[in-house]
């Protein structure tokens, strides 16, 4: 069995403090993806990150920065200079890779993130 | 391009009703799912299909029903809606491909009262 669990239910930051959200993972599956996504306000889900579990590398987008460890099966993601925009709630979901089969998400509780100006 | 599209938006049904959730993707992706939203919860998979014409359960399956008649369209239904159904609803396509992303629907909040 999978789980997510993103222990932060709600964060509030003030505009252009860095803010980090956790995800920790579990899983039996050697191969694997984990995804981040984002649901603004107006409720629509937008995909902002995949990673496989045989990349350790972080990855920086802009102000968008992810760490990925094995070891301590997480993958948190940060935000550099917070912004209003970036209010949302950001989920952290988890798929394996079998053949044959769908690559159905197992998402974690979710994260509100509020940036206040 | 249209992506995912969910019809309807918004409803609200009365215990007991029945009605029927559409999903269609113009993508050519294999899968299709549908997943429910609830607060402090994330989202739980109903069903899923790995291609036209084929179907299986999710984590929370009862009560739902799902048909893949044709690749581009995945149908949830609900035959006797329940209050604990009220939920916000989404449809997922995705390719076969190793590690691609799932592309959502915009979503149906169902209210059952």
């Amino acid at each position: 069995a999978q789980k997510v669990t993103q222990a932060q239910t709600e964060i509030s930051v003030v505009e252009k403090e860095d803010v980090t959200l956790d995800c920790v993972y579990e899983t039996r599956d050697t191969t694997y993806y984990l995804f981040w996504y984002k649901q603004p306000p107006s409720g629509e889900l937008v995909f902002l990150i995949r990673r496989n579990s045989f990349d350790e590398q972080n990855e920086i987008s802009g102000r968008y920065s992810w760490n990925f460890q094995k070891s301590t099966s997480s993958f948190n993601f940060t935000i550099t200079a917070s912004q209003v925009v970036d209010s949302a709630v950001y989920f952290c979901a988890l798929t394996y890779i079998s053949s044959g089969s769908a690559r159905q998400l197992t998402f974690g509780s979710g994260t509100q993130l509020t940036v206040l100006p | 391009n249209a992506g995912v599209t969910q019809t309807p938006k918004f409803r609200v049904l009365k215990t007991g009703q029945s009605m029927t959730l559409l999903c269609a993707q113009d993508m050519n992706h294999e899968y299709m799912y549908w997943y429910r939203q609830d607060p402090g919860m994330g989202l739980r998979l109903i069903h899923y299909s790995v291609g036209e014409g084929t179907t299986a359960k999710g984590e929370v399956p009862d009560g739902y029903n799902v048909s893949r008649l044709k690749k581009q369209n995945f149908l949830l239904g609900l035959e006797s809606a329940a209050p604990s159904q009220t939920s916000v609803y989404f449809c997922a396509s995705s390719s076969t491909g190793r590690g691609t992303e799932a592309f959502f629907g915009q979503g149906t909040r169902l209210t059952v009262v």
